[in-house]
């Protein structure tokens, strides 16, 4: 089955400076990948989605890009700001099976 | 409209006793997922439910653990013989798609086992 891993666990970075999140999944056969973000004590929420058809998507401060021959994708944020503050989780999926999760990434953005 | 709604929000029990948690999912959302999270880790997946296909099962940790899903909307997840490694936040999620899309998650159960 799927297997999602993320790195960093943790990442610290200054305000106005970027963040990037990695991951990798094992099922050649995925091609769903969202990223979720988890503030304290509250339900995940979807914040940007990408499909396998392609490479590159962005919403305003953040981008997903993703490598489908190396299996891996990540997030983008930049220009943080202390509200970008959360856990990051990514995830995929083939599109008819289970989602599956990777690890999170709790982000620190500092003033 | 009104989102996914999971009860009880909090439930602490004693070792050894069952547990009920409920998922009303979000209407006419066809996929509906249950998962873990333990005190600061990830989401660890559990069952998956899409229309009148068979539930995957395959990330139930044991066979203590069970849940179904009635009429295609309700969801009961069921916990017997509770143990204290049991405790965790337990997230319901609802979909609209047949193809997977985002999902909408619950408040959570909180689960605490003595």
């Amino acid at each position: 089955g799927e297997n999602v891993e993320q790195h960093p666990s943790t990442l610290s970075v200054q305000e106005g400076d970027s963040a990037v999140i990695k991951c990798t999944y094992s099922d050649s056969a995925s091609n769903y990948f969202p990223w979720y973000k988890q503030e304290l004590g509250k339900r995940p929420q979807l914040i940007i989605d990408i499909r396998s058809n392609v490479g590159e998507k962005k919403d305003q401060r953040i981008a997903v890009t993703l490598n489908k021959t190396a299996k891996h994708f990540s997030l983008h944020i930049t220009e943080t700001q202390p509200e970008d503050s959360a856990v990051y989780f990514c995830a995929a999926s083939n599109g008819f099976q289970k989602l599956v999760f990777g690890t999170g990434t709790r982000l620190l953005v500092s003033p | 409209g009104a989102g996914v709604s999971q009860s009880p929000s909090n439930k602490v029990t004693e070792k050894g006793k069952d547990v009920e948690l409920r998922c009303d999912p979000i209407s006419g959302h066809t996929a509906l997922y249950w998962y873990r999270q333990s005190l600061g880790q990830g989401l660890e997946f559990l069952i998956y439910f899409q229309g009148n296909s068979a539930p995957d099962k395959s990330g139930l940790p044991s066979d203590r653990f069970s849940a179904e899903r009635t009429g295609g909307s309700v969801s009961t997840l069921t916990i017997q013989r509770t143990q204290q490694e049991d405790s965790a936040v337990y997230l319901c999620a609802s979909s609209s798609t047949k193809i997977t899309g985002e999902l909408f998650f619950g408040e959570g159960s909180r689960l605490t086992v003595l």
